[in-house]
């Protein structure tokens, strides 16, 4: 599975668009970028996934570029209740057992 | 919508007893998978199963077994517990016949194990 980087942590104030960015250099072709959200003491939720350009959802957009060593999570106008971690996991997604593998995620301070 | 549920929600053990953790997936969904967090750290997986069959194995210890029942339950079974077995126990569940993204795992609430 690819090894993923992310910033440990980030700071933002409500109504600002946070955008974390994640790095996946040796991405598999058939590899997909997830991304999962963890409030403390819950388990982590599902909340985007994409393969190349654009995905969005009612939660958030993810942005991949043409030679998908990287991805962006972008939460628009996030708000006290965004203060979580957030996770990058990048592999196969028919992969045996469909094991999440959990890197350093990021930690996000959503400040009034 | 229903959700995945874990029993119990908190367990205190003193060391070298044992411990049961059970999980009920979400309805029609036939794959489980176990994951440990401890304090500060990242969930690790540690176990999955496939239609009652163990689909994938991670980092658990030779101390823990699991299963997945008929009716898609599962058990995390904790023997000769030890302080370091401290940590929240998630549950997962997703489809795992093709229907939707095997990365999409929806989690339950966790069990709390404290180990003293």
């Amino acid at each position: 599975l690819a090894k993923t980087t992310q910033p440990i942590s980030m700071d933002s104030y409500e109504g600002q668009e946070v955008n974390i960015t994640c790095s996946h250099n040796n991405i598999a072709t058939n590899d997909y970028i997830t991304w999962y959200q963890q409030f403390p003491s819950q388990g982590p939720r599902f909340i985007i996934q994409g393969y190349k350009t654009k995905v969005t959802n009612e939660v958030a957009s993810l942005f991949i570029p043409a030679d998908r060593k990287s991805s962006t999570l972008s939460l628009p106008r996030v708000s006290l209740s965004d203060t979580a971690v957030y996770y990058c996991l990048v592999g196969p997604i028919y992969n045996q057992g469909g094991k999440l593998i959990f890197g350093q995620g990021t930690e996000l301070s959503v400040k009034p | 919508a229903a959700g995945v549920i874990q029993s119990p929600r908190h367990l205190i053990k003193e060391k070298r007893e044992t411990a049961t953790l059970k999980c009920y997936p979400i309805p029609r969904h036939d794959t489980v998978y176990w994951y440990q967090q401890g304090p500060g750290q990242d969930p690790q997986f540690l176990i999955s199963f496939y239609e009652k069959m163990q689909s994938d194995k991670g980092s658990i210890p030779d101390r823990f077994s699991a299963q997945q029942f008929s009716d898609y339950h599962s058990e995390l079974n904790m023997s000769s517990l030890e302080l370091g077995d401290s940590a929240l126990y998630f549950c997962a569940s997703s489809l795992g016949s093709g229907a939707g993204p095997s990365y999409e795992q929806y989690f339950g609430p966790g069990t709390r194990l404290t180990v003293t």
